[in-house]
């Protein structure tokens, strides 16, 4: 049982253009949300976080919005740059659990100059 | 250095021999976790370690596979007579303290192959 999902598993956006990669999730006990970007042989690396409070977080460039209701967040990344070509995992916890992150499958972003 | 280290970073076993991978969190940081990435699929949580307390090993696959966390730092992940289907990229993370969803600093992985 996938309790986290990304169905898109590659997305392909013009440098510049909106990019926007998309996470699911089964459990209504998760309460907290995390993306993490992953470059080809090295590990994940945080990009942004939302706790279940919110329905948006912005940082720079990124921004991640959370639908509760329908069980759904996204990352929005504007503009977007060759840079930020990599893999891109969305993972979903409860404070309230046993402390482990349920994470997706990854989306590939490319971002074509 | 001031990151997790995980060592080797490239292992290629027979099948059927053991295999220790190592992991060296940040200094001072008491919750480590052990995750595992087949192709093509996401990060598949192993086992968890918090301070002196049990570890969670819900997510170990096999008793082939165990891991022990001494002195509260180092980690070791062990496979024994491993199988192809053990081939994957084993991923190392450590946070500072759990129960407020604190952010996981990954190391670089050691990618298994298992012939």
């Amino acid at each position: 049982d996938q309790q986290v999902k990304q169905n898109s598993p590659s997305l392909s956006v013009q440098e510049g253009r909106i990019s926007i990669l998309n996470c699911d999730y089964t459990n209504s006990m998760f309460d907290y949300f995390l993306w993490y970007k992953k470059y080809p042989a090295e590990g994940p690396t945080f990009l942004i976080s939302i706790s279940s409070i919110k329905d948006k977080n912005e940082d720079g460039r990124f921004t991640v919005f959370l639908n509760k209701s329908a069980k759904h967040l996204s990352l929005h990344i504007v503009p977007s740059q060759p840079g930020d070509s990599a893999v891109y995992f969305c993972a979903a916890y409860s404070t309230s659990g046993t402390y482990k992150y349920i994470f997706g499958t990854g989306t590939r972003l490319k971002v074509l100059a | 250095g001031a990151g997790v280290s995980q060592s080797p970073s490239n292992k290629v076993t027979e099948k059927g021999k053991d295999v220790e991978l190592r992991c060296d969190p940040i200094s001072g940081h008491t919750a480590l976790y052990w995750y595992r990435q087949s192709l093509g699929q996401g990060l598949e949580f192993l086992i968890y370690f918090q301070g002196n307390s049990a570890p969670d090993k819900s997510g170990l696959p096999s008793d082939r596979f165990s891991a022990e966390r001494t002195g509260g730092s180092v980690s070791t992940l062990t496979i024994q007579r491993t199988q192809q289907e053990d081939s994957a990229v084993y991923l190392c993370a450590s946070s500072p303290q759990t129960g407020t969803a604190d952010t996981q600093y990954f190391g670089p992985g050691t990618r298994l192959t298992v012939l």
